[in-house]
C-alpha cells in the first residue's frame, strides 16, 4: 500500500517570491511518481511525470526534484504569479494511482 | 490539450433518485477511471475499464457502477442517490493501465449534492 502525505497543506506566497512544497512517500515501491496542478473549476493538469532517482523536470518557472533514496519529492515554483494558485497534486503509481491531500497554494497580488 | 468531458458539472437531487454521470473522451483512450474526492480528502479510484465491456472497482468501495459500451464513453450511476453519495467525482483517461508512468487526463469534475 502506498503513502503519500503532502506538506504544507496551504501555502499563501506573495507575488514575485519563490516557493516550494513536498511530497513525501516511505516506499520507493511504485512505477513513477506524478505532479498535477488543479486550478478551481478547471481539470487536473499534468506538471511532471517521474521516474529516476535524482530526476529533475523543469516547465517554465516550475521545476520538480524526485529523491527514492530518502523519499521525498520537492516541487519549485520561481518568482510566483497570480495564475499559480491552485492545488498541486502528487500521486505515486504502483498497482493504482494513490493521491496525496495536495497543496493548496494562493499567489497575493 | 485533454478532450475529456464530464456532465453535469453541478447536480443537486433529492434522496432516492436515479443519476448518471457522464464522461466521454475523443483521445481514443483504452483506460478510463472514475475517481471520488470528499472535501479535504485524497482522490480515490472507485472503477475502472481496460477497454470495452471491461470494468473493474478500485480500491474505494461504492454502490455506483460504470459500463463501457463505447471507447469514448464511460458513464457512472447511482440507482438511488443518498445524502453519504454527495461528493466530488473526476473521470479520467490514459493510454497505459494503472501500472505504466503515462499521464492520466482528467475531466473537469462533477459536483454531487444529494439532500
Amino acid at each position: 500500500i502506498l503513502n503519500v502525505e503532502q506538506s504544507p497543506q496551504s501555502l499563501h506566497v506573495q507575488e514575485g517570491d519563490s516557493t516550494n512544497f513536498t511530497c513525501s512517500f516511505p516506499s520507493s515501491n511504485f512505477y513513477a511518481l506524478h505532479w498535477y496542478r488543479w486550478e478551481t473549476a478547471k481539470s487536473p493538469e499534468a506538471l511532471f511525470v517521474m521516474t529516476l532517482n535524482g530526476d529533475e523536470k523543469k516547465k517554465g518557472r516550475i521545476s520538480a526534484t524526485l529523491n527514492t533514496k530518502e523519499g521525498y519529492s520537492y516541487l519549485y515554483i520561481k518568482g510566483s504569479q497570480p495564475e499559480d494558485s491552485a492545488t498541486y497534486l502528487c500521486a505515486l503509481s504502483g498497482e493504482k494511482l494513490t493521491f496525496g491531500t495536495g497543496t493548496r497554494l494562493t499567489i497575493i497580488p | 490539450e485533454a478532450d475529456i468531458y464530464q456532465t453535469p458539472r453541478y447536480l443537486v437531487i433529492g434522496t432516492g433518485k436515479k443519476i448518471t454521470l457522464e464522461c466521454s473522451q475523443t483521445m481514443g483512450h483504452d483506460k478510463m477511471y472514475w475517481y471520488q474526492q470528499d472535501p479535504g480528502m485524497e482522490l480515490h479510484l472507485i472503477h475502472y475499464s481496460y477497454g470495452v465491456n471491461s470494468t473493474e472497482k478500485g480500491d474505494l468501495s461504492s454502490e455506483s457502477t460504470v459500463s463501457r459500451i463505447r471507447t469514448e464513453h464511460f458513464p457512472l450511476t447511482l440507482e438511488s442517490a443518498r445524502p453519504s453519495h454527495t461528493s466530488q467525482y473526476l473521470c479520467a483517461s490514459s493510454l497505459a493501465g494503472l501500472r505504466a508512468q503515462e499521464t492520466q487526463y482528467f475531466g473537469p469534475g462533477t459536483r454531487l449534492l444529494v439532500l
